[in-house]
């Protein structure tokens, strides 16, 4: 069983460019959760979606970032415009269905470098 | 609101030192405590968690109580090996509430020398 997957890895790109982050989740998850990692910081939960539903996008900016999770295919962070401030780790995670005890998946993550 | 407050960093031990990087934290309800580790270049690794009050988590000799009373998480490890170099990151989970927003502490840098 696969886990999370996520691509690229590593992603470059200028000041004013897009940036696009992708996350198959594990085989079975129907849920998928984006977290970024500043320089030096903990982990920040972003946004929640499932299936074409964005559950929780309480923690993403207001500007420039949008995520989707279509019916078919990978999830997508998209991140407009980018500038340096977001340069940073970008963590997709999956579960199941949320029950007891709330065990959630990471993937090894998109390092975003903006220059 | 929920929230971990671990032990700042950087830690650096000699190997077959024993590592202790303390955990606390606020939530309401009964949260689920998680450490995961996040070794160089790579992502986040779940490296073990306790669902209840008295709970004991272990892994890769990694061990954690969940300590209700003193709202702790402590991680310890009895002999460090180079190999445990890593970031570790103290999580909780508030099932009450099913939430899914792990709320994270900043991590603890350990580096093991030989």
């Amino acid at each position: 069983n696969a886990g999370v997957m996520q691509n690229p890895r590593h992603l470059v790109r200028r000041r004013g460019q897009e940036a696009r982050l992708r996350c198959s989740p594990m085989k079975g998850h129907s849920h998928v959760y984006w977290y970024r990692q500043l320089p030096e910081e903990g982990l920040k939960f972003m946004v929640y979606l499932q299936k074409e539903n964005i559950i929780d996008e309480s923690g993403m900016p207001k500007e420039r970032f949008s995520a989707e999770f279509p019916k078919e295919g990978p999830s997508i962070l998209r991140i407009q415009q980018v500038v340096r401030g977001d340069s940073a780790a970008y963590f997709c995670a999956s579960s199941p269905p949320l029950s007891s005890g709330n065990t959630i998946y990471f993937g090894e993550g998109s390092w975003l470098t903006v220059v | 609101g929920n929230s971990v407050t671990q032990m700042e960093g950087p830690v650096t031990l000699s190997e077959e030192a024993f590592l202790t990087i303390n955990c606390t934290y606020t939530a309401t309800g009964y949260p689920s405590l998680f450490w995961y580790v996040q070794y160089p270049g790579e992502g986040l690794q779940l490296l073990l968690k306790a669902t209840k009050a008295d709970d004991k988590g272990s892994n890769k000799g990694f061990e954690a109580t969940y300590r209700k009373e003193t709202t702790s998480f402590h991680l310890e490890k009895g002999s460090v090996q180079v190999s445990d170099s890593a970031v570790y990151f103290c999580a909780l989970s508030a099932i009450s509430s099913n939430d899914y927003k792990l709320s994270f502490g900043a991590g603890t840098t350990v580096t093991v020398r030989a």
